[in-house]
């Protein structure tokens, strides 16, 4: 059984718009959450993280926000631009354990 | 080198042949990572090294066999592949315990016939 659900496979967004991505967990032990950014071709590059003492964490246009009543967590990109056309991956982790359960993804195309 | 790096990028082989996937890290890093990427799946984590010693096995078949010599690079060997062991293989590193944020290399299209 998954405990790191990403229920949309993909998702269209106008250039310039909000993209809103999101992530539901299982394990109420989970108290790291991270989003990763996947190019074809390329391995997946850390975008944003957050601890589960937040409910919000801020990068430039990436803001990560977490749920944990509802154990749902969202990435929110504004503007949107066409380099983050890609696939974004949600992951998580327990405690001191540093291994990372990961979501299925979701592909975003941003269209101009 | 910066980073981590795979190599070969892409491999063919066929069900028969033995061959090997290499990673190294230059981030001074000591937890490595192999991980198995099939389409619209998670990534599934394969094997974890931490300080040279494996501390996971995912119940991978014994066809996939992981080498680390030292904390920099991490192979891993592969023997009588099966078609739907074609994925994309993806390696990893991280500073180890307590750390969580992984970096990863640009990963191995494998391809079975």
């Amino acid at each position: 059984d998954q405990q790191v659900k990403q229920n949309s496979p993909s998702l269209s967004v106008q250039e310039g718009r909000i993209s809103i991505l999101n992530c539901d967990y299982t394990n109420s032990m989970f108290d790291y959450f991270l989003w990763y950014k996947k190019y074809p071709a390329e391995g997946p590059t850390f975008l944003i993280s957050i601890s589960s003492i937040k409910d919000k964490n801020e990068d430039g246009r990436f803001t990560v926000f977490l749920n944990k009543s509802a154990k749902h967590l969202s990435l929110h990109i504004v503007p949107s631009q066409p380099g983050d056309s890609a696939v974004y991956f949600c992951a998580a982790s327990e405690g001191s354990n540093y291994q990372l359960i990961w979501g299925a993804g979701t592909k975003l195309i941003i269209k101009p | 080198e910066t980073g981590v790096t795979q190599t070969p990028r892409h491999l063919v082989m066929g069900m028969t042949n033995k061959k090997s996937l290499k990673c190294e890290q230059h981030l001074g890093h000591n937890a490595m990572y192999w991980y198995k990427q099939s389409a619209k799946k998670p990534l599934e984590l394969m094997f974890v090294y931490n300080f040279k010693e494996q501390t996971e096995n995912n119940s991978v078949p014994s066809r996939f066999s992981p080498e680390c010599p030292n904390s920099s690079h991490l192979f891993l060997h592969l023997h009588t592949l099966q078609p739907e062991d074609s994925a994309l293989y993806l390696c990893a590193s991280s500073q180890g315990e307590g750390y969580n944020e992984q970096f990863f290399g640009p990963g191995t299209r494998l391809t079975v016939l």
